[in-house]
Parts: structure tokens; C-alpha cells; sequence
């Protein structure tokens, strides 16, 4: 398993402005993703974060809106640039861990972060 | 494209009582892995089973076990002896079987277990 800690774990932002979603993971993982969960709604994935190369986007989300680091194999950033009210969601970062300990290539969420924009 | 789709928005059950949870999925991948997350209140998202799609047997882990029908498309979850820290929004998911495969979900079912 992996243990994930995200920061900040909740946050109030004003709209137009940016925030920066910090994942760490205690050992080096294959993939890291990012998603987000609106209220009462299910999880969408953002982008993969790839190491050292630019984040792959999911259809519906762009790299200008939501920019992505990956600099090593246990840390990735996720901005929300020029935020508006339906930007308010859960932002959740997940990774997942390499090795024949984990088969099936099971992915492992972090505690998430509640994001909510005036 | 992969669509995962959970009929049952809310449920609830009685403490020690059993409950089923149902999912359907659409593919036309052969070799793929389902799997049933629990997102409690505190948001953190638990995985409490998997399935492999080439496996007839169904995956069981303690008072958790699923009912998958492969030509049905259907992965249904039961649970057993309900406790109360089962309340929890239950999602469904899917991954191809590629290493790179991404995980879909289904909308979630919110759990209520009563005491």
C-alpha cells in the first residue's frame, strides 16, 4: 500500500484566484492521477501526472486551467487557476504502486482536498 | 468508451442486517478488474474488494462479497452483519486490464446503516 498526504486538506479561495494542491506518497509510485469529485457527484480524473514529461489531460479539462508538476516519483502539484464557484469540488490525488506486491495495479486515493470558491 | 452506471442512489439497512449494492458496467474489453470503493465521511476513499474479470469465483474478503454475472455485466456488492461504520457513499468502479488502465466510476451509493 501507499501512504498519501495531501495539503492544504480543506480551503475558502475568491474567485479568479489560484490554489495549489500538494500530494506527497511515502514511496515511489508508477502513476499518479488526479481527480475531482463535485458535490453529490461521482469521481472524474483530471490528468495522469507522468514524471518528467507534461501531465496527459482528460477530454474536458486543459493544461492552462489546471497545470500539473511531477518532478520525482513521490510529489505532484495540482493548480486551480483563475477559480470560479463551480470550481468548488474535492480534489483527490491518487497514485499507484509499483511492484508484484500490487497485481492488480491497485490505485490508492489520498484524503483529499475540499476546495470551495466564493 | 467504459460507463459504469449505479442504479441506487441511496440505501439503508438495519445494524446486522444484509444489504446489496448494485452496478452494472458496459465494455467491450475482455480482461478488465472491477472493484467497490468506500468513501466514508472523513473522504477517504477505501478500496474493499476486487474482482478480476477472467475469475468466476466470486472475490469475498470478511463480511464483504460481490455477485459477478460477466455476461450480465453486472458486479453487485453484499454486505453482511451491516455495521454502523459501514455508512459510507459505495462506488463502483472499472479498469481495464492494461497496466496503464484508468479507473471509472459509477455515481456512488449512499449507505445508511441504522442502529
Amino acid at each position: 500500500s501507499a501512504v498519501i498526504s495531501q495539503k492544504p486538506s480543506r480551503d475558502i479561495c475568491q474567485r479568479g484566484t489560484s490554489l495549489t494542491i500538494q500530494c506527497q506518497v511515502d514511496s515511489q509510485v508508477t502513476m499518479m492521477f488526479w481527480y475531482r469529485q463535485q458535490p453529490g457527484q461521482s469521481l472524474t480524473l483530471i490528468a495522469t501526472a507522468n514524471q518528467g514529461s507534461e501531465a496527459t489531460y482528460e477530454s474536458g479539462f486543459v493544461i492552462d486551467k489546471f497545470p500539473i508538476s511531477r518532478p520525482n516519483l513521490t510529489f505532484s502539484t495540482l493548480t486551480v487557476s483563475n477559480m470560479s464557484p463551480e470550481d468548488s469540488s474535492i480534489y483527490l490525488c491518487s497514485v499507484k504502486v509499483r511492484g508484484s506486491s500490487n497485481p492488480y495495479n491497485e490505485q490508492f486515493f489520498g484524503p483529499g482536498t475540499r476546495l470551495t470558491v466564493l | 468508451a467504459q460507463t459504469v452506471t449505479q442504479s441506487q442512489p441511496e440505501m439503508s439497512v438495519q445494524e446486522a442486517e444484509t444489504v446489496t449494492l448494485s452496478c452494472t458496467y458496459d465494455t467491450s474489453e475482455n480482461n478488465y478488474y472491477l472493484f467497490w470503493y468506500k468513501q466514508p465521511p472523513s473522504r477517504q476513499m477505501i478500496l474493499v474488494i476486487r474482482q478480476e474479470a477472467y475469475k468466476q469465483q466470486n472475490a469475498t474478503e470478511n463480511r464483504f462479497s460481490v455477485n459477478f454475472q460477466k455476461a450480465a455485466k453486472s458486479f453487485s456488492l453484499k454486505i453482511s452483519d451491516s455495521q454502523l461504520g459501514d455508512t459510507a457513499m459505495y462506488f463502483c468502479a472499472f479498469k481495464r486490464g492494461s497496466t496503464l488502465g484508468r479507473l471509472y466510476f459509477g455515481r456512488g451509493t449512499q449507505l445508511t446503516v441504522w442502529p
